[in-house]
């Protein structure tokens, strides 16, 4: 069964520094998403997009942050001066439809990237 | 803006007893998703709900959506072991978003065999 993978399973950086979280979304999705949730906590929005651009962001998605897909499978999370409170978990998703009918609005998860800022 | 509550927070139960989690949402929604995370897992996709007082089975899981598409629960008949985990639902903003899921916080359920 086809699925979201992400690289690396676990990132350790310092204050300051940027990290880049990347992740395959399945083959044919469109819809691409990032997710995160620090530890014991709820899943938060925080990018969607489509057709090579940002569809919407949370609060949580300010200037620190970009996304990317580079290539044809690749979708990327970029945090360009990390913080503390930047650790948590990050999720990569991706759907092949937002619609509210239909099939293909479900969201797959890849597994996470752990990401830990000291 | 949205805010989706989830209760309750923890969920202990013996093998077999039933568990329902309970979800309420400030405003409206267009639709709501059920998810589960195991353990140390990622978020898995169980259902969707459209609907105004839809109810869907998947075997001894029940989920509904309330009358005024604003809650929604799941119920598990006769828990098993294997249903451990965190269960979340997720809602998307009726007249707003079709991108943005906001996940409520989720109730851990625990299984004693």
């Amino acid at each position: 069964e086809p699925e979201v993978t992400q690289t690396p399973s676990h990132q350790v950086t310092q204050m300051g520094q940027e990290v880049i979280l990347r992740c395959v979304p399945i083959s044919n999705h469109l819809y691409f998403y990032w997710y995160r949730q620090i530890l014991g906590q709820k899943v938060e929005f925080l990018v969607s997009f489509y057709n090579n651009e940002i569809s919407e962001k949370s609060e949580i998605f300010d200037d620190q942050f970009s996304v990317e897909r580079p290539d044809g499978s690749n979708f990327t999370l970029k945090i360009r001066s990390t913080k503390l409170e930047d650790s948590a978990m990050y999720f990569c998703a991706s759907s092949s439809s937002v619609f509210r009918t239909g099939s293909g609005y479900e969201q797959y998860f890849g597994p996470g990237t752990r990401l830990t800022v000291t | 803006g949205q805010q989706v509550m989830q209760i309750p927070q923890y969920q202990h139960v013996q093998e077999g007893e039933d568990f329902t989690t309970y979800c309420n949402s400030s405003t409206t929604l267009s639709n709501i998703q059920w998810y589960k995370q195991r353990p140390g897992g990622h978020p898995v996709f169980l259902i969707q709900l459209v609907k105004s007082g839809e109810v869907k089975k998947q075997k001894r899981l029940t989920f509904q959506f309330g009358e005024a598409k604003k809650n929604s629960s799941l119920h598990i008949t006769a828990t098993q072991t294997t249903d451990v985990g965190t269960y979340f639902c997720a809602g998307r903003n009726s007249g707003g978003s079709n991108y943005k899921l906001t996940f409520g916080k989720g109730t851990l359920l625990t299984v004693n065999p």
